[in-house]
């Protein structure tokens, strides 16, 4: 059972554009929301994370937008260039049974033209 | 510094074999895992240790054993291998999950192909 449904399977857009990755969940019990980017060859890395007390959260480029209600988040690239070209993955964590646990969505693969 | 390293990098090995993954963290974390990438890229957990002890245990077949000398090191062991073990294996660690929300930072994973 998938427990992060994540989409699109991949996005194509041009430099300068804007780059929207979207998630969804259902376990109430997560508490945790972080992206991971993942270039080929490596291992995922951290990228934001969002705890579900904030509706937003920016870091540089990067904003997520979590919708509580909706059990919503996205990533946002803003002015997306050529480098941010990666899979990205969003993911869930919580509390009783999943601690310790991160769920990954299925990623996003994202090709920024120059 | 390597934070999170692991070997082989690349290993191609014949049905029924056995072989082993190492994982060493040198951030002084307690905590350490095995995450197992799939062709479709998907990321799922399947073990977790948390200063030497088994605390997750995905259901994974038991050919896989994951052994942890010590807080830093987390191997993986893999016995008759099976063409569907073909993945890359991801090491990774973090500071214990009391709470939730720990970064979890991961290694450069170990391609592993059974032919």
């Amino acid at each position: 059972q998938q427990q992060v449904k994540q989409s699109p399977q991949s996005l194509i857009v041009q430099k300068g554009g804007i780059s929207i990755i979207n998630c969804a969940y259902e376990n109430t019990a997560f508490d945790y929301f972080p992206w991971y980017q993942q270039f080929p060859g490596k291992g995922p890395a951290l990228l934001i994370a969002i705890r579900p007390d904030v509706s937003e959260k920016k870091e540089g480029r990067f904003t997520i937008s979590f919708n509580k209600s909706a059990k919503q988040f996205s990533l946002h690239i803003m002015d997306s260039q050529p480098g941010d070209s990666a899979t990205y993955f969003c993911a869930a964590s919580g509390l009783g049974s999943t601690l310790g646990r991160l769920y990954f969505g299925r990623g996003t693969q994202l090709t920024v033209w120059p | 510094d390597t934070a999170v390293s692991q070997t082989p990098k690349y290993l191609v090995t014949q049905m029924g074999n056995d072989k082993s993954i190492k994982c060493e963290q040198n951030l002084g974390h307690d905590t350490m895992y095995w995450y197992k990438q799939d062709s479709k890229k998907f990321l799922k957990i399947m073990f977790s240790y948390n200063n030497k002890e088994l605390i997750i245990n995905e259901t994974v077949p038991n050919r896989f054993s994951p052994k942890s000398p010590d807080k830093a090191h987390l191997n993986l062991h893999i016995n008759s291998l099976e063409l569907g073990d073909s993945a890359v294996y991801f090491c990774a660690s973090s500071h214990p999950p009391t709470l939730s929300g720990n970064t979890i930072y991961f290694g450069e994973g170990s391609w592993l192909t059974v032919v």
